[in-house]
């Protein structure tokens, strides 16, 4: 059986500082693995994936992350945290013939 | 293109009663996926339907049921309603299996 887990329930960073949103995954096979964000209120909304390839990956917002199989991470980051990038977080494996499950998700707040 | 929709956006049942809700994929999405979220339970998978074949199934009861139809329009439907079925229930529709999902706002569901 395949799973994700997001160890942080809440991540708080300063304005301006690097953040890293954690995540690990467990699955047989290569995996499928994807990043959204959910604004209040909002719908999830899709930030990056990846499938094969380059294992540092650049999606929306400025967001980036590194795909790591001996780790089996996918931790999520960016540079400098604005303000407006506090939101719910979800790390998500699967796709296609594997169900998609999501991670119980992180809570980020950025602080002024 | 116009996103993936959801009606209707809030319902409000009673125990026992039945609901059924309709999702609209993004125009060449064969794929539609339903989710329930919950602040307890996080993003649970429902299940997934592709060219009008349930592909997938989450760990819910048989009273969660869904469909799709030859449009790829989706519609679920959740039986003898009970007090814990009161979440948002999420549709999100993909291009292909590698791909990401694009999500509706979501249908909220509450039930007395």
């Amino acid at each position: 059986a395949q799973s994700v887990a997001q160890p942080e329930d809440q991540v708080n960073v300063a304005e301006g500082n690097p953040l890293t949103v954690k995540c690990t995954y467990s699955v047989s096979g290569n995996p499928y693995l994807f990043w959204y964000v959910q604004y209040p209120n909002r719908g999830l909304q899709f930030l990056l994936k990846y499938i094969t390839g380059d294992n540092l990956v650049k999606g929306s917002y400025g967001f980036e992350a590194e795909f790591n199989k001996s780790q089996t991470s996918f931790h999520l980051k960016k540079p400098s945290a604005l303000v407006s990038d506090s939101a719910l977080y979800f790390c998500a494996l699967g796709g296609g013939y594997q169900k998609v499950t999501f991670g119980t998700g992180t809570k980020l707040q950025v602080i002024p | 293109k116009a996103g993936v929709t959801q009606t209707p956006r809030y319902l409000i049942k009673t125990r026992g009663q039945q609901v059924t809700l309709s999702c609209s994929p993004i125009s060449g999405h064969r794929s539609v996926s339903w989710y329930q979220q919950t602040p307890g339970q996080g993003l649970q998978f429902l299940f997934e339907y592709f060219s009008e074949t349930q592909r997938n199934k989450g760990n819910f009861p048989g009273r969660f049921s869904g469909r799709q139809f030859s449009n790829s329009r989706s519609e679920m439907n959740v039986s003898t309603l009970e007090l814990g079925d009161s979440a948002l229930y999420l549709c999100a529709s993909s291009l292909r299996d590698e791909s990401e999902q694009f999500f509706g706002p979501g249908t909220r569901l509450t039930v007395l």
